[in-house]
């Protein structure tokens, strides 16, 4: 079974360029997270989708980052312009919930790593 | 808002000691998983606790949730090379819809 498959693997680009990360979730998975990771740092939650749904954005910086999760399967991440902060590797993972207060078990992508200069 | 934190952040140790690493969360845990990052990799899924008090082995690795659901450790027996990575605890609150946060994470090496 193919895991969550994340492109592109890595990105140099100018600060104020955008950038769009996609991610494709495991076959079946009805959660989608995007975390971003900085050096150093535990995975810090972007946004969470249930199926098409963003039940959970409030760590999203919504002045230049957006996320779609179209038909509930992929899903991309734009930032637009991008800052020298923004410089971290994305992550996309998956998990099958059932609902209630209990998280499934995260199957994480390789990662976007973005170096912004 | 929640907040989970880990200690150590570094842990340097000789192969065949022992390590732990501590979690602790601000509020009380519906459950905590724990993950395991190898050095340019991304985060793997090791296992999940539910219960107050459980305890959970996977051969050299023990992991306790503690009595209070806010917090939780990871203990390796016997440290081997192949342990090298940087280990997360990541939790969900009651009141926060199943959101995983993650702590900051213990860096692991193990000196041959």
């Amino acid at each position: 079974e193919a895991g969550v498959v994340q492109s592109p693997r890595y990105k140099i680009i100018e600060k104020k360029q955008p950038v769009a990360f996609w991610c494709n979730p495991i076959s079946g998975h009805n959660t989608l997270y995007w975390y971003r990771q900085n050096l150093g740092q535990g995975p810090e939650l972007l946004i969470r989708y249930e199926n098409e749904e963003a039940v959970d954005d409030s760590q999203l910086p919504k002045d230049r980052f957006s996320a779609e999760r179209l038909k509930g399967v992929d899903s991309t991440l734009k930032i637009q312009p991008a800052e020298l902060g923004d410089s971290a590797v994305y992550l996309c993972a998956s998990s099958l919930d059932l609902g209630g207060a209990y998280t499934g078990e995260l199957f994480f992508g390789e990662g976007s790593r973005l170096t912004v200069l | 808002g929640q907040q989970v934190m880990q200690i150590p952040q570094y842990q340097h140790v000789q192969e065949g000691e022992d390590f732990t690493t501590y979690c602790n969360s601000s509020t009380t845990l519906s459950n905590i998983q724990w993950y395991k990052q190898r050095p340019g990799g991304h985060p793997v899924f090791l296992i999940q606790l539910v219960k107050s008090g459980e305890v959970k082995k996977q051969k050299r690795l023990t992991f306790q949730f503690g009595e209070a659901k806010k917090n939780s450790s990871l203990h390796i027996t016997a440290t081997q090379t192949t342990d090298v990575g940087t280990y997360f605890c990541a939790g969900s609150s009651y009141n926060q819809g199943g959101k995983l946060i993650f702590g900051q994470g213990t860096e692991l090496s193990v000196k041959p």
